[in-house]
C-alpha cells in the first residue's frame, strides 16, 4: 500500500514571498503519478501540478514548481511571489500507474499575510 | 460550464437512520469516484465508477456504505444505520476517462454529522 505523509501541518508567509510544502511518500511501485491539490474554505479541490514518475524534468505551472527526488520519494511544492489567494489547504496526492483512486497526505495549511 | 455538484451541502442526521447523498458530475465525464474526507484529514478513497459499474469499490469500509450509478450519470451514495465515525465530508469528483491524465474535478462536498 502506497502512504503520503506531509510533515508540516501549518505554514505562513507573507505576500510576495516564496514557500516551499514538503511532501514524501512510499510506494514500492515504479510508475505512478504524483499530485498537489489546492483546497479553499470552499471545499472544492482544485489540481495545481502533476508530476510523472518517469519524467526526471521538474512540472512547473506558473507560479508553481515542483521539486521532484525520485529516490528519495519527496516531491516539494514550491510557490513563488505568493498571493493572498493561494491560502488553502494544500495536498499532496500519489496514483499508482492503472490505477484510479488518489491517495492524499494530511494536508498543509497555508496562509498568506498581506 | 458546469461543474460536479453534490447536494445536500450539509446533512445532519441521528445515529442508526439512513442517509442518501447525491453526485451530479460534469456532463459527458463517464468516470465518477466518491471520497471521505473528516476533520483535519486528507479524502480517503471510497469508490469508483466507469460508466455504470462499480470498477473499484475497494474504499468502502464496511457493507454499510453502498454507491449506484445506474445510467452513468447521477452517483448515490447511501449509507445505513449511521453511525457518529461517519461524520465527514463527502466529496465527489469526475474525469473524462480513466488514468491520471484525466483530471479529477471535485465538487464542493456534502458534510454529513451524525449526532
Amino acid at each position: 500500500a502506497q502512504t503520503v505523509t506531509q510533515s508540516q501541518p501549518e505554514m505562513s508567509v507573507q505576500e510576495a514571498e516564496t514557500v516551499t510544502l514538503s511532501c514524501t511518500y512510499d510506494t514500492s511501485e515504479s510508475n505512478y503519478y504524483l499530485f498537489w491539490y489546492k483546497q479553499p474554505p470552499s471545499r472544492q479541490m482544485i489540481l495545481v501540478i502533476r508530476q510523472e514518475a518517469y519524467k526526471q524534468q521538474n512540472a512547473t505551472e506558473n507560479r508553481f514548481s515542483v521539486n521532484f527526488q525520485k529516490a528519495a520519494k519527496s516531491f516539494s511544492l514550491k510557490i513563488s511571489d505568493s498571493q493572498l489567494g493561494d491560502t488553502a489547504m494544500y495536498f499532496c496526492a500519489f496514483m499508482r500507474r492503472g490505477a484510479q483512486k488518489l491517495v492524499f497526505g494530511q494536508g498543509t495549511r497555508l496562509t498568506i499575510n498581506p | 460550464g458546469a461543474g460536479v455538484s453534490q447536494t445536500p451541502s450539509n446533512k445532519v442526521t441521528e445515529k442508526g437512520k439512513y442517509v442518501e447523498l447525491r453526485c451530479d458530475p460534469i456532463s459527458g465525464h463517464t468516470a465518477l469516484y466518491w471520497y471521505r474526507q473528516s476533520l483535519g484529514q486528507g479524502p480517503e478513497f471510497l469508490i469508483y465508477f466507469q460508466g455504470t459499474g462499480a470498477a473499484d469499490d475497494s474504499g468502502l469500509p464496511n457493507d454499510r456504505f453502498f454507491a449506484v450509478r445506474p445510467e452513468g450519470s447521477v452517483s448515490t451514495l447511501k449509507i445505513q444505520r449511521t453511525e457518529r465515525g461517519d461524520s465527514a465530508v463527502y466529496l465527489c469528483a469526475s474525469s473524462p476517462g480513466q488514468g491520471a491524465y484525466n483530471e479529477q474535478f471535485f465538487g464542493p462536498g456534502t458534510r454529513l454529522t451524525v449526532l
